[in-house]
C-alpha cells in the first residue's frame, strides 16, 4: 500500500509558469513532509520540506502548502525555468524513521 | 569532497553472478540507507542502519545482504543475480538525532543481463 500518493507523473510548463506538483497521506502520524529533486544521473536531494504545524514555507520560488485536514500537500514552482526540469518526489516521515516516497513528477519546462 | 559516495556507478553483469555495491559517507551521520529506484522512478526503501545497527529490514529477498562495518560504511552485496534486480541503488545517510535529511549517492545503476 503506497503511503504517498504523488501526482502528475509528468508536467509540461512554459518558463515562467507555475509548476504544481500534488501529494496525498494517509498516516496522521508523519510529522515531517519534505520534497526532493532528481537530475538525470543524480541523487535526490532535499529542495524543501515543512512540518504539519505550519500550512505553508516558502524558499525562493518554491512553496510548500500543506493542508493537515485534508492530509494533503503540494509544492509550487513560481516563474518556473528550464534548469527547474528534473523529477520531484514529496515524501512523509514519522520522526525521521522511514521516508515513504512518493512516485515522482518529471518536471519539463519549455524554453 | 563527496558527502555520499557510492561505487560502482555502473555495473552489467550475467544473471546468476554475485555483486557488491560499496557506500562511504563522510558527513557524520549515524544513519545509513539502501533504496532501490526501479525503472518507473519509483524509490523504495531495502535496508536501514543506525549506529551499525540494522533497524530496518524491508521486504527484501535474501539475496540481498548489507553490511556495515562502522558508522561511515554501508556495503549491498547481492547473491544469484535476477533480471529484476536490474534498477538503480542509491546509498543514503542521515542524522537521526539532528535534521533528519536524506543525503543521496549518485548512484549505482546495475544491470542484469
Amino acid at each position: 500500500q503506497q503511503q504517498v500518493k504523488q501526482s502528475p507523473q509528468s508536467l509540461i510548463v512554459q518558463k515562467g509558469g507555475i509548476s504544481i506538483i500534488n501529494c496525498a497521506y494517509e498516516n496522521t502520524a508523519f510529522d515531517y513532509f519534505p520534497w526532493y529533486q532528481q537530475f538525470p544521473g543524480k541523487g535526490p536531494a532535499l529542495l524543501i520540506a515543512i512540518r504539519p504545524d505550519v500550512s505553508e514555507k516558502k524558499e525562493g520560488r518554491f512553496t510548500i502548502s500543506f493542508n493537515k485536514s485534508a492530509k494533503q500537500f503540494s509544492l509550487h514552482i513560481m516563474d518556473s525555468q528550464p534548469g527547474d526540469s528534473a523529477t520531484y518526489f514529496c515524501a512523509a516521515t514519522y520522526n525521521f524513521n522511514k521516508f515513504y516516497f512518493g512516485s515522482g513528477t518529471k518536471l519539463n519546462v519549455k524554453p | 569532497d563527496t558527502a555520499v559516495s557510492q561505487t560502482p556507478k555502473y555495473l552489467v553483469t550475467q544473471m546468476g553472478n554475485d555483486k557488491s555495491i560499496k557506500c562511504e559517507q563522510n558527513l557524520g551521520h549515524d544513519t545509513m540507507y539502501w533504496y532501490k529506484q526501479d525503472s518507473k522512478k519509483f524509490l523504495k526503501i531495502m535496508f536501514s542502519y543506525n549506529n551499525k545497527e540494522l533497524i530496518i529490514n524491508e521486504t527484501v529477498p535474501n539475496r540481498f545482504s548489507p553490511k556495515s562495518p562502522d558508522k561511515a560504511h554501508l556495503n549491498l552485496h547481492i547473491n544469484s543475480l535476477e533480471l529484476g534486480d536490474s534498477a538503480v541503488y542509491f546509498c543514503a545517510s542521515s542524522h537521526m538525532q539532528g535534521s533528519g535529511e536524506l543525503f543521496f549517492g549518485e548512484g549505482s545503476r546495475l544491470t542484469v543481463l
